[in-house]
């Protein structure tokens, strides 16, 4: 059964530093990853797709990167702003058929 | 930008009734998902319906639950005889696989369920 780990479960880093936030898996047989962010009370909004056959995508000032051999994806984000500020979940999927959901980081960025 | 539209997006209802929470997916998109998310805990995986039927169930997707895609626009998920544990928001999301690995999940803005 596929589980999905996010270290750190909350951090707070003032304006304008570059961050890292770390997702793992345990079962490295994925279709793809994909990185969400969600604000509170809100729904999801895609930020970044890595399909299994990739090993980085890029956004903007976000970075994400997938290492599917050891199991870990980070989501790299750069000059962070108090925009920010939310929670960053991570989700693989096996398949067409769900995605399985990391318990989210919860970024605060500090004007 | 295509979006996964979701109505109502606050729903109160009293335990024991039941409830329609509505979708209106992506038009060319083929798979068709419901997940909830209870306060403070991880997004979980309802269900999966696929080419007119479910696809894949997960243990909380129990008879209490179904889905319909009656129309072939809107994707419905009733939930009968509520109970407060129901209490959740309820996400409906859409995905077009590739040979690749796909074009990523699109989700609704949710429903948020509260059952009294």
């Amino acid at each position: 059964k596929q589980e999905v780990t996010q270290i750190p479960a909350a951090l707070s880093v003032p304006e304008g530093e570059n961050l890292v936030l770390n997702c793992s898996f345990t079962d490295s047989a994925i279709y793809n990853l994909q990185w969400f962010r969600q604000d509170p009370g809100k729904g999801l909004t895609s930020l970044l797709l890595i399909q299994s056959s990739q090993r980085e995508q890029t956004s903007g000032r976000l970075n994400a990167s997938l290492d599917k051999s050891s199991g870990r994806s980070t989501l790299y984000i750069a000059a962070s702003q108090p925009g920010d500020s939310a929670t960053y979940l991570c989700a693989v999927s096996e398949g067409a058929q769900k995605l399985v959901f990391g318990q989210g980081t919860r970024l605060t960025i500090n004007p | 930008e295509p979006e996964v539209t979701q109505t109502p997006s606050h729903q109160v209802t009293q335990m024991g009734q039941e409830v329609i929470l509505r979708c209106v997916p992506i038009s060319n998109h083929l798979y068709f998902y419901w997940y909830r998310q209870i306060l403070g805990q991880k997004v979980e995986f309802l269900v999966s319906f696929y080419n007119n039927e479910i696809s894949e169930k997960s243990e909380i997707f129990d008879d209490q639950f179904s889905v319909e895609r009656p129309d072939g626009s809107n994707f419905t998920l009733k939930i009968r005889s509520t109970k407060l544990e129901d209490s959740a928001m309820y996400f409906c999301a859409s995905f077009l696989p590739s040979d690749r690995g796909g074009y990523g999940y699109t989700f609704g803005s949710g429903t948020r369920l509260t059952v009294v």
